[in-house]
């Protein structure tokens, strides 16, 4: 596609309950990145891959968190007895090369855990 | 450890000139990026200095000093729309990660 599509692009859930995000990058971009962000503050790293390898997943906040991306293309985000904590927007990011590295992000999935 | 710094929040007229700070403390450098982010949109690239020194893009430049771990984003000849915020972010040469800072929100008053 054209750019990083995120779905979906909100989801309310209940506390206790799993939920899966996905993200389908730029067709290429080799690196792919998932953040999470709250109102009013920066992006929270969360895990990268490379190809379908996660390179660093050490934003990871506790293992109710998990993502994968098994043709090195789309990825999921799941997530494992929500908590209401949790509640945030989920962006994800793709990149092409190393050299400049800019990121081109999704509209993000709005989570919210009542 | 990792940590970036921004002010939190700015304000500026229409037609002015305002900088934007950003220090920062990371494990490994492999360049800077400056990200703009309207109000319910996702971020959108700027600017990225790897070496010492000016960047100029048009109304938006951006400076690096990597021995002072410090950055600036200067906005020319603001407008309305450059009401947002700004996301300072390192990609460290750890990881290829990129740390973001907690953001400058932005407002350009008439």
């Amino acid at each position: 596609g054209a750019g990083v599509s995120q779905t979906p692009s909100n989801k309310v859930t209940e506390k206790g309950k799993y939920v899966e995000l996905r993200c389908d990058p730029i067709s290429g971009h080799t690196a792919l990145y998932w953040y999470r962000q709250s109102l009013g503050q920066g992006p929270e790293f969360l895990i990268y891959f490379q190809g379908t390898g996660a390179a660093d997943d050490s934003g990871l906040p506790n293992d109710r968190f998990f993502a994968v991306r098994p043709e090195g293309s789309v990825s999921t985000l799941k997530i494992q007895r929500t908590e209401r904590g949790d509640s945030a927007v989920y962006l994800c990011a793709s990149s092409l090369t190393r050299s400049n590295g800019e990121l081109f992000f999704g509209e993000g999935s709005r989570l919210t855990v009542l | 450890g990792q940590n970036i710094d921004q002010p939190t929040e700015m304000t500026a007229t229409e037609g002015a000139i305002v900088q934007i700070n950003c220090t920062y403390q990371t494990s490994g450098f492999n360049g800077l990026f400056w990200y703009q982010q309207h109000a319910g949109e996702a971020p959108t690239f700027l600017s990225y200095n790897v070496l010492d020194g000016l960047e100029e893009k048009g109304r938006f430049s951006s400076f690096l000093s990597r021995s002072k771990g410090y950055s600036y984003l200067l906005l020319k000849e603001l407008q309305m729309k450059d009401s947002a915020s700004y996301l300072c972010a390192v990609m460290n040469n750890y990881g290829q990660n990129f740390v973001f800072g907690p953001g400058t929100r932005l407002s350009v008053l008439p």
